[in-house]
């Protein structure tokens, strides 16, 4: 029973170029969630999918960041034109469908850390 | 507006010693409330949970947490910590999204 996936674990980019982060929720979740971790400070909350819809977006900066959850395939958090400000550690959470009896229980993938140069 | 806050950044415990890392919340109705634990280098792993019933819930490696809605808190105890229990952690409140507080280390001393 894999769990939240993640990828790549490390990425390092130059500024002005883009970043894809991929997260392949566990088994049977339908609900992926995607969080910032800045160094020195807790989770933030980004966004909430679900397969072809963007829930809650919310935490999202309003430039530079896109977040999707395909049909096939899984979510990705995509940044555009990167800044050294965007170096943080990336994680994604995904939750069961929302009969299940821990529906509210997101589990946690890896984290994707980003660094920009 | 809902907010957690973890008034410890850092907490040295020495190994054998009983355990207490403090969250507070601030939530109009009965959260939902989670304690998570992060080792360097890791995703999050969920320590316990608390929804509704018993207020002092068990978790996995030996935690508990106790739900005191006079104080709204959800401390987290540990009777014994081990070395391998330095991690941060990471107590969060959960409506439609989750928030979390900004965490505590945990050191421990040989």
């Amino acid at each position: 029973n894999a769990g939240v996936m993640q990828n790549p674990r490390h990425l390092v980019r130059r500024r002005g170029q883009e970043a894809r982060l991929r997260c392949s929720p566990m088994k049977g979740h339908s609900h992926v969630y995607w969080y910032r971790q800045l160094p020195e400070e807790g989770l933030k909350f980004m966004v909430y999918l679900q397969k072809e819809n963007i829930i809650d977006e919310s935490g999202m900066p309003k430039e530079r960041f896109s977040a999707e959850f395909p049909k096939e395939g899984p979510s990705i958090l995509r940044i555009q034109q990167v800044v050294r400000g965007d170096s943080a550690a990336y994680f994604c959470a995904s939750s069961p469908p929302i009969h299940r009896y821990d529906t509210d229980t997101q589990y946690f993938g890896p984290g994707t850390r980003l660094t920009v140069l | 507006a809902q907010s957690v806050t973890q008034p410890d950044i850092h907490i040295t415990v020495s190994e054998g010693a009983s355990l207490e890392l403090r969250c507070n919340y601030s939530y109009g109705a009965t959260p939902y409330l989670f304690w998570y634990v992060q080792s360097p280098g890791q995703g999050l792993q969920l320590l316990l949970k608390y929804f509704s019933g018993d207020t002092l819930v068990q978790g996995i490696k030996g935690f508990e947490a106790e739900f005191k809605r006079s104080q709204s808190s959800f401390n987290l105890r540990k009777p014994s910590v081990h070395w391998s229990d330095a991690a941060e952690y990471f107590c969060a409140v959960s409506n439609d999204k989750i928030i979390f507080g900004k965490g505590t280390r945990l050191h421990i001393l040989p």
